[in-house]
């Protein structure tokens, strides 16, 4: 069981707008920034968002935002090169290590 | 254009030892924290520990798991980094990923593309 809780599956037409969530508590989300990050086929991740700040190179449909201890991505205008599995990850002060959630699949349908 | 390659990944008998490496090219390394992000088959991310430059210290960090069994060191002039893996466990199987560490500390920016390590009978 992974200390940050995301879906197991989001769903999204080309051109819609979705949103993946990533839930922990005071000690993590709460206290410090997020990232996010992308995974196709298993391959290399690549980060997507830093906080709120996309990395240079990520489109600027991807958004990112938190409010206390839920964290989340928000992806307007869905292409079919964004499917794949995200995963969002942060520090926790009590664990004293690096934390990720169990992961999202986003399918684009 | 930054690169970073894992090698070194195998199977390997439980109670074992493997060492992976990570060559790090295009990239200001000397100044670099770097970590290890292992995946098991079918599941997610775990991070497994990281090392600091020489310039805030060169201390290591490690995840519960491997703490003790694991031991994360580098080469600046080999712009290398190392993951010394003994007493080795089936769960320990997995790719094993060598990133970056951006600011703050816990954001990873690169990765490799990872090496596969297998353990078992």
């Amino acid at each position: 069981q992974s200390a940050l809780t995301q879906e197991a599956s989001v769903s999204g037409t080309v051109g819609q707008k979705v949103t993946l969530s990533c839930r922990g508590n005071s000690n993590n989300i709460g206290s410090y920034a997020v990232g996010w990050y992308q995974q196709i086929s298993h391959g290399a991740p690549k980060n997507v968002m830093f906080g709120k700040a996309p990395p240079s190179g990520i489109p600027d449909r991807f958004s990112g935002s938190k409010s206390g201890t839920t964290a989340s991505l928000t992806i307007s205008g869905l292409q079919p090169e964004d499917e794949g599995d995200y995963y969002c990850s942060t520090w926790d002060n009590i664990l004293n290590v690096v934390i990720f959630g169990g992961g999202t699949k986003l399918t684009v349908l | 254009e930054v690169q970073l390659v894992e090698s070194g990944g195998g199977l390997v008998k439980p109670g074992g030892s493997l060492r992976l490496s990570c060559a790090v090219s295009e990239f200001t390394f000397s100044d670099a924290w770097m970590s290890w992000v292992r995946q098991a088959p079918g599941k997610g991310l775990e991070w497994i520990g990281r090392i600091k430059s020489k310039t805030d210290g060169g201390t290591t960090h490690y995840a519960a798991p491997v703490q003790g069994r694991f031991t994360i060191s580098r080469d600046d002039s080999k712009n290398t980094l190392y993951l010394q893996m003994n007493s080795l466990k089936t769960e320990d199987t997995g790719l094993y990923f060598c990133t970056t560490n951006a600011m703050p500390r816990y954001f990873f920016d690169y990765w490799g593309q990872g090496t596969l390590v297998t353990v078992s009978s």
